[in-house]
């Protein structure tokens, strides 16, 4: 398929443990988008990268999450020290024209 | 603050009538205006897109009216099915085309 993937699709972390969540954007597209979605809630934005560069971070909710993508295609979102409020579906959107997103199916994060 | 507010949170009609789903902002002086579909367990899709000096936008049973003035966003689904049941999220992007800001959706069913 030629759309975004997001992996893993389910993770379980216990509090305090370090997660990373990998992001594959539909090849070609330069802009990547980070949403964090809580349950029955809409997608709230956390960071965004045009190729390799971060150009807005303003969304992450604490130094405890990082945001790469150093080749400018695949891109991963580490969380230290996990916490319950960290538990949320994690959504990658990747751009062509930086307008219409294309949104891959998103990793479900619970931290017991 | 930006506060983006979609009506009501489920909206219920019969098969073949037209859904009106509303999006008021305030704070903000978006370039564009989205909306999404979403469906449970899946990453919100794109459906239409109205810049800020639109004021509809249609495609094939979907219209979308934008009025910066009332800063108010109408989507109609016309001829509805049940197949149209899901999330319908609206987002306002600024003039940089980076960080999308996503209301809370209204879920749709549509009964036969």
């Amino acid at each position: 398929g030629a759309g975004v993937s997001q992996s893993p699709r389910y993770k379980v972390a216990k509090r305090g443990q370090d997660v990373a969540l990998r992001c594959d954007p539909i090849s070609g597209h330069v802009s990547l988008f980070w949403y964090q979605q809580a349950l029955g809630q809409g997608p709230e934005f956390l960071t965004y990268f045009q190729n390799e560069a971060q150009l807005d971070k303003s969304g992450l909710p604490s130094d405890r999450f990082f945001a790469e993508r150093p080749e400018g295609s695949v891109s991963t979102l580490k969380i230290q020290r996990t916490q319950q409020e960290d538990s949320a579906v994690y959504l990658c959107a990747s751009s062509l024209t930086g307008t219409e997103q294309f949104f891959g199916p998103g990793t479900r994060l619970t931290v017991l | 603050s930006q506060k983006i507010e979609q009506n009501s949170e489920a909206l219920n009609i019969q098969e073949g009538k037209t859904a009106t789903l509303t999006c008021n902002y305030t704070n903000y002086s978006p370039a564009y205006l989205q909306w999404y579909r979403q469906d449970p367990g899946r990453g919100p899709v794109f459906l239409l897109l109205i810049r800020e000096n639109e004021k509809e936008k249609r495609k094939e049973r979907l219209k979308v009216t934008f009025d910066t003035t009332l800063k108010q966003s109408l989507f109609h689904i016309t001829a509805s099915q049940p197949a149209d049941s899901a999330t319908y999220l609206c987002a306002l992007v600024g003039t940089n085309a980076g960080k999308s800001t996503f209301g809370d959706g209204t879920t749709l069913t549509v009964k036969p």
